[in-house]
């Protein structure tokens, strides 16, 4: 079984600029989390989606977006880019979202933001 | 609201203990433990439901204290591919299934 994946895996953006990031889970899985990862400050919650929709979300500015679409492949959106937006993003998938589900990470995108 | 984890950082010489610690402000429901290395994927450890379990795999074990809205994570007898970063995630009891991560614990085991 395929594992998360993350696309792209690098990215480099300029300040103002959106971007949008890709997560597919493993098959059958229908939850979809997005985390943040900078150092020092650990894995900031985003947002989960579970069959389409979005489920809880964390304290971020509504320039981080995202969606899931009907075969569980979630994007994440950021607009008008900040430098403070340079980070790590992970996805993390599990069967049913509930809370005796370990969750499977991605690799991650690697944001730079210039 | 994000658990707080202690120490922050920690090395280790190899065969030697730790236990790494997770502090929540609010009741907790469940408690995940992952482990990730440098470069990599969080990798999960174990997760320890509301209950004060205590849960084991090979010589890492955790525990779970309720009342304390704590999580205890110890590493026994350090081996090298120990090192990496420690997170606990945590979920409270009205969270709806949202998983918040501490700030993490870095470990580095010596030879």
């Amino acid at each position: 079984k395929a594992g998360v994946t993350q696309t792209p895996r690098y990215l480099i953006k300029t300040r103002g600029q959106q971007v949008t990031l890709s997560c597919s889970p493993i098959s059958g899985h229908r939850s979809v989390s997005w985390y943040q990862q900078t150092p020092g400050q650990g894995l900031q919650f985003l947002f989960e989606y579970f069959s389409e929709t979005q489920r809880n979300k964390g304290n971020f500015p509504g320039r981080f977006s995202g969606r899931q679409f009907s075969n569980s492949r979630s994007e994440m959106n950021v607009s008008t880019l900040e430098l403070g937006d340079s980070a790590l993003y992970l996805c993390a998938s599990r069967p049913g979202g509930s809370t005796n589900e370990k969750l499977f990470f991605g690799s991650g995108t690697q944001l730079s933001v210039l | 609201q994000q658990p707080v984890q202690s120490p922050q950082a920690v090395i280790l010489r190899e065969g030697e203990d730790a236990v790494i610690n997770c502090s929540s402000s609010k009741a907790l429901y469940s408690v995940h433990w992952y482990r990730q290395k440098h470069g990599e994927a969080p990798v999960f450890l174990m997760i320890l439901l509301k209950g004060g379990e205590q849960k084991g795999h090979e010589k890492i074990s955790a525990s779970f204290n309720e009342k304390k809205q704590q999580s205890s994570l110890y590493l026994t007898a350090s081996q090298l591919s120990y090192s990496g970063t420690y997170f606990c995630g945590t979920e409270g009891n009205n969270a709806g299934n949202m998983l918040t991560f501490g700030g993490g614990t870095r470990l580095m085991v010596k030879p």
